[in-house]
C-alpha cells in the first residue's frame, strides 16, 4: 500500500515569511496528490491539489510542486499570515483507480507569528 | 459547508457502552470513508464504503463496525468503548467512480466522542 512521509512535523515561522512542507509517497502509480488544512477543532479543508500530469500548480499564495521521479511533493505558502496557522496534511491515493482511499502524511503544524 | 453532514456534533458517553455515529455524503457521491483522529494526531483511515460494499479497511478495531446503507449514508458502531477511544471521527465522501473527479474528498465537521 502507499506510504506517505511528511517533513517537518511542525514549523513556526514570522508573518510574511515563507513556509515550506514536503511529503514523499512511495506508490508510483498515484496520480493525485492533495493538502488539507485544518484548523483546532475543525475539518479538514481540501486547499489545493495536483495531478500527475503537472509539475506545479499555483492558486493565489499557495503552490504546489510535483516530482514524479522522485516522488515527492510539496506545499509553498508565499507572504504567510496569522491565518495561516494550522495543521497541514498531504495525501496521496493506492495507486490511480478513482474512488481509492488517501494515505495522509502525519501533519505538519504551522505556526505563524505577528 | 463542504455538503457532508454528521450527527451527533458531540457525544459523551461511559466506558463499556455503545455508540452509533451517522454521516450523509454528498450529494451524488458514492464512497464514504471514515476517519479517527485523537488528540493531537493524524488521521487515522478506519474504513471505506463504495455504494453499499465495503471498499478499503485500515487499523479498525474489531469492536468497531460500519455499514452504508442504500440510501448511501452510513453508520459507524464503537462498541465496548474505551477511555483510547476518545476522539475526533470524521467522515469524508468523493465520488469515487471511474470518470469521475479523481479522489477528492470532502470531509464532515466530524463527532467529537468522549469516553468517561
Amino acid at each position: 500500500g502507499e506510504n506517505v512521509e511528511q517533513h517537518p512535523s511542525t514549523l513556526s515561522v514570522q508573518e510574511g515569511d515563507s513556509a515550506v512542507i514536503k511529503c514523499t509517497y512511495s506508490d508510483s502509480a498515484s496520480n493525485y496528490f492533495p493538502w488539507y488544512k485544518q484548523e483546532l477543532g475543525k475539518r479538514p479543508q481540501l486547499i489545493i491539489d495536483i495531478r500527475s500530469n503537472v509539475g506545479e500548480k499555483k492558486d493565489q499564495r499557495i503552490a504546489v510542486t510535483l516530482n514524479k521521479t522522485a516522488k515527492h511533493f510539496s506545499l509553498h505558502i508565499t507572504e504567510t499570515q496569522p491565518e495561516d496557522s494550522a495543521v497541514y496534511f498531504c495525501a496521496a491515493p493506492n495507486g490511480k483507480a478513482a474512488g481509492n482511499k488517501l494515505t495522509f502524511g502525519g501533519g505538519t503544524r504551522v505556526l505563524v507569528k505577528p | 459547508d463542504s455538503g457532508v453532514t454528521q450527527t451527533p456534533k458531540h457525544l459523551i458517553t461511559a466506558t463499556g457502552q455503545r455508540v452509533t455515529l451517522r454521516c450523509s455524503p454528498r450529494s451524488g457521491d458514492l464512497s464514504v470513508y471514515w476517519y479517527q483522529q485523537s488528540l493531537d494526531q493524524g488521521l487515522q483511515f478506519l474504513i471505506q464504503y463504495y455504494n453499499g460494499e465495503e471498499r478499503a479497511k485500515g487499523n479498525i478495531l474489531e469492536r468497531f463496525s460500519a455499514q452504508q446503507f442504500p440510501d448511501l449514508h452510513s453508520e459507524l458502531n464503537l462498541s465496548s468503548l474505551e477511555l483510547g477511544d476518545s476522539a475526533l471521527y470524521f467522515c469524508a465522501s468523493s465520488v469515487g467512480v471511474a470518470g469521475g473527479l479523481d479522489n477528492e474528498q470532502f470531509f464532515g465537521p466530524g463527532t467529537r466522542l468522549t469516553v468517561l
